[in-house]
């Protein structure tokens, strides 16, 4: 129940076109849900993150879908561009006080120009 | 540059060395954070420390041992690694709970640790 699943594992997508990534959560208790993206050699960076009071989260050419109802929550990334490329991070979060994450199991993004 | 700076960036140790991980910010936050990665997934939380007092350890082995000094400083010793320790170690930090929601938690860029 503590797992978040994410898919696909790995994803091509030229230059200009959308990317999209989906995860999907059991525990209702999760109450904070980022996306990280992480390049090789880096840690990760918070790229944009949503509340479940919220369904959607608009943040550039960054979009976080949410569904409470079918736990489950997305990332889009428009007009993807080559400097899009790496490994992209869903998780949900338990906390009080501090914050517990449990991550997907990553998505590999490569955008072909 | 991220604002969780960890030091070294690379280690390489033997089995039977004694070396520390350095990891320290200076945005104010009172929870800080050890995970481990391994190549190709995703991050493993190994110890959180909130107001500078260890509140979780997920059964790391005692050849790993966490110290926060001061609310800006966290420490991992190590000792008597084992070849399937090699990994990537992030630091993290986060605030704590703002009017009971859940803050962003930063990651420095991780010390890459090779044991011999």
């Amino acid at each position: 129940q503590q797992q978040v699943k994410q898919s696909p594992q790995s994803l091509i997508v030229q230059k200009g076109g959308i990317s999209i990534i989906n995860c999907a959560y059991e525990n209702t208790a999760f109450d904070y849900f980022p996306w990280y993206q992480q390049f090789p050699g880096k840690g990760p960076a918070l790229l944009i993150a949503i509340r479940p009071d919220v369904s959607e989260k608009k943040e550039g050419r960054f979009t976080i879908s949410f569904n409470k109802s079918a736990k489950q929550f997305s990332l889009h990334i428009m007009d993807s561009q080559p400097g899009d490329s790496a490994t992209y991070f869903c998780a949900a979060s338990l906390g009080t006080g501090f914050q517990k994450l449990v991550f997907g199991t990553g998505t590999r993004l490569l955008v072909s120009p | 540059d991220t604002e969780v700076t960890q030091t070294p960036k690379h280690l390489v140790m033997g089995m039977t060395n004694k070396k520390s991980l350095k990891c320290e910010q200076h945005m104010g936050h009172r929870a800080m954070y050890w995970y481990k990665q391994k190549a190709k997934k995703p991050p493993e939380l190994m110890f959180v420390y909130s107001y500078e007092k260890l509140s979780i350890n997920e059964s790391v082995p005692s050849r790993f041992s966490p110290e926060c000094p001061n609310s800006s400083l966290l420490n991992l010793h190590l000792h008597a690694l084992q070849p399937e320790d090699s990994a990537l170690y992030l630091c993290a930090s986060s605030q704590a709970m703002d009017r009971g929601r859940n803050q962003p938690q930063h990651f420095g860029d991780g010390t890459r640790l090779s044991i011999l």
